[in-house]
């Protein structure tokens, strides 16, 4: 199984900071690899797949990078909504993982 | 639109069945690779299983053997069958779709599964 460490735990920012998150596999996952913002009480919602690529009306503040083990998400100016809890995902093997959780949260 | 809405969740004893429906519309069921995934209360998410658009179906370990995923085309709508259910299984269950880019880009409300006695 593909174990995915997201970091840091938590990260505390403020509305209009640049937030960098980390997410690294204990394998290569080519560039296979999702990032999803979860709410409180509600589904997750894909913002990137194929580690770059940014999903259906996902806004352009998003960004994804890395290949192999090491991959980031860059939210170049936090808006209210997207303090929650960002997950990864890799799909490369069987099981499907997903990451712990960065929870970003207001300073 | 594309949604998908779970039903069939609620309050079993350890040992009981339940099984979770995922009517879909705005596209087919069948044409995609459908999973469940389950996010126990304050943790994070687990995948639980997949059907593919050709019938094959992949678990977790932590419920292979108990679980079944099928799908009704006729209906559009994904099923969980959940047998020998374990405290360790209350979470939230949501049903979600993967067009082939590995990754799910549609989510259902979720519904709450308590295993409790």
């Amino acid at each position: 199984e593909i174990v995915l460490t997201q970091s840091p735990g938590t990260l505390s920012l403020s509305p209009g900071e640049r937030a960098t998150l980390s997410c690294r596999a204990s394998q290569s996952v080519s560039n296979y690899l999702a990032w999803y913002r979860q709410k409180p009480g509600q589904a997750p919602r894909l913002l990137i797949y194929e580690a770059s690529t940014r999903a259906t009306g996902i806004p352009a503040r998003f960004s994804g990078s890395g290949f192999g083990t090491d991959f980031t998400l860059t939210i170049s100016s936090l808006e209210p909504e997207d303090f929650a809890v960002y997950y990864c995902q890799q799909r490369t093997n069987w099981p499907l993982t997903f990451g712990g959780g960065t929870k970003v949260e207001i300073k | 639109e594309l949604q998908l809405v779970e039903s069939g969740g609620g309050l079993v004893q350890p040992g009981g069945s339940l099984r979770l429906s995922c009517a879909a519309s705005g596209f087919t069921v069948s044409s995609n690779y459908m999973n469940w995934v389950r996010q126990a209360p304050g943790k994070g998410l687990e995948w639980v299983s997949v059907i593919y658009s050709g019938g094959s179906t992949y678990y977790a370990d932590s419920v292979k053997g108990r679980f079944t995923i099928s799908r009704d085309n006729s209906k559009n709508t994904l099923y969980l069958q959940m047998n020998s259910l374990r405290a360790a299984d209350t979470a939230v269950y949501y049903c979600a779709r993967d067009y082939g880019v590995y990754a799910f880009d549609v989510w259902g409300q979720g519904t709450m599964v308590t295993v409790s006695s």
